[in-house]
């Protein structure tokens, strides 16, 4: 299994809304990560989490908040979102940390 | 600063023109590069991971080859499937997160 599940592939929520984004890989990678991605963009790396622990977080708006509840796990919190945090949300793993990156096909979130 | 830049920004080929992207590198400790493909609304695709000056890859009518300081991704006798943006990412030393470039947004008109 080679693959990063990623739920939900769209969301459309309001600012006063609270959802999850879930991520999964059973790749028995140690290292996974939430990037954001604006269009004509590249991604961008929010969060890195190592051996299940926060390891980087990349000054994220506390309104964004990851949890890691086990290896094969990876969620990001979303609560009172404004319209600019509108963008496809990708998951990825790595084998550690640093390594080739392994992306899911990433939720299309849209803020109203 | 560790900087990666690509070129072109954008580029449209008429299917079967051969072409080049170009991925230049300012790091202080490269481990590999990679290359992926994304499509819009879609997440990367790894295509090719290279280590060492020198090194060249291949997958069916694209190649990516490695200097110490750029990387090429050679694509040959394009099809309209191949459109698509690629990007390269840089694995530094003693990092934990890769370093992207922009992408290059490219397009193959039948």
């Amino acid at each position: 299994d080679t693959e990063v599940t990623q739920t939900p592939k769209h969301l459309v929520m309001g600012m006063t809304n609270k959802k999850s984004l879930k991520c999964e890989q059973h790749m028995g990678h140690r290292a996974m990560y939430w990037y954001k991605q604006k269009a004509k963009k590249p991604p961008e790396l929010m969060f890195v989490y190592s051996y299940e622990k926060l390891s980087i977080n990349e000054s994220v708006p506390s309104r964004f908040s990851p949890e890691c509840p086990n290896s094969s796990l990876l969620n990001l919190h979303l609560h009172a979102l404004q319209p600019e945090d509108s963008a496809l949300y990708l998951c990825a793993s790595s084998r550690e940390a640093g390594e080739k990156l392994f992306f899911g096909s990433g939720t299309q979130l849209s803020v109203l | 600063e560790d900087q990666v830049t690509q070129s072109p920004e954008a580029l449209r080929l008429q299917e079967g023109e051969s072409s080049s992207l170009n991925c230049s590198y300012t790091v202080s400790g490269l481990r590999g590069l990679f290359w992926y493909r994304q499509d819009p609304g879609k997440g990367p695709e790894f295509l090719f991971t290279l280590y060492s000056a020198g090194e060249e890859k291949e997958k069916e009518r694209l190649k990516a080859t490695l200097t110490k300081k750029e990387s090429f991704l050679h694509i040959t006798a394009p099809k309209p499937e191949d459109s698509a943006t690629y990007l390269c990412a840089v694995q530094l030393q003693g990092a934990q997160k890769l370093v992207f470039g922009q992408g290059t947004r490219l397009t193959i008109n039948p």
